[in-house]
């Protein structure tokens, strides 16, 4: 079972759709969860940050963490054409330094 | 503040031929990363380095090396280059204080 989990896609949406991005993960020492946005020929940039369970909202993204299901996901609310973009999950065992473990990231595209 | 820098942007190397991939960064981060990007294959960790003379091998580090002489660089030399290391590669950094890694806009590179 790899580490970390995650469909490729892509996802195609209209626009104003509700999306749901998913990771699964096995290691149960990750606490730190975080959602990168990458966009066609750029580097990835953080978007979400989260530690431990629960829910964290930023705008039209809510990030969830359900540890004991060793889930995450992101919720994109009235999604816009701007919104296409690869969406990679990445998660730590620890703040400060500590390397990332990264999904494959998600495709998403979202159509006017 | 730049961020993240790297150079240069795009390269075609021939198969056996050594070059250099450059990465700065002018936020002060004593952690400095450097990833590879295949077409749905995710991030994976070349090699790491959490301050100037200290690196560490990541996931993938064979044909590959680093060195950190300042905390601003953190180049990444390939030798005897091969068709299997035509890929984006990313440089990031962090801060000591959290996870948050930060993306330089990547290098594409291909070994023909």
């Amino acid at each position: 079972q790899k580490e970390v989990e995650q469909d490729p896609g892509p996802l195609s949406v209209p626009e104003g759709a509700i999306v749901s991005l998913n990771c699964t993960y096995s290691n149960s020492a990750f606490q730190y969860f975080m959602w990168y946005r990458q966009y066609s020929r750029k580097g990835p940039e953080l978007l979400m940050y989260t530690y431990s369970s629960g829910n964290k909202e930023d705008g039209r993204f809510t990030a969830q963490v359900d540890k004991s299901s060793k889930y995450i996901s992101l919720f994109i609310r009235d999604s816009q054409p701007s919104d296409s973009a690869t969406y990679l999950c990445a998660m730590s065992a620890r703040s400060g330094y500590s390397t990332l473990t990264f999904g494959k990231g998600t495709m998403l595209l979202v159509s006017p | 503040n730049a961020g993240v820098t790297q150079t240069p942007k795009f390269h075609i190397l021939k198969i056996g031929q050594s070059m250099t991939l450059q990465c700065t960064q002018d936020m002060n981060h004593n952690y400095m990363y450097w990833y590879r990007q295949d077409p749905g294959m995710g991030l994976k960790l070349i090699y790491y380095s959490v301050g100037a003379g200290i690196t560490d091998k990541g996931e993938v580090p064979n044909g590959y090396n680093v060195s950190r002489s300042t905390t601003e660089d953190f180049p990444l030399r390939l030798e005897l280059a091969a068709p299997s290391q035509t890929s984006v590669y990313f440089c990031a950094s962090s801060s000591l204080f959290d996870n948050e890694q930060f993306f330089g806009p990547g290098t594409r590179l291909t070994v023909l």
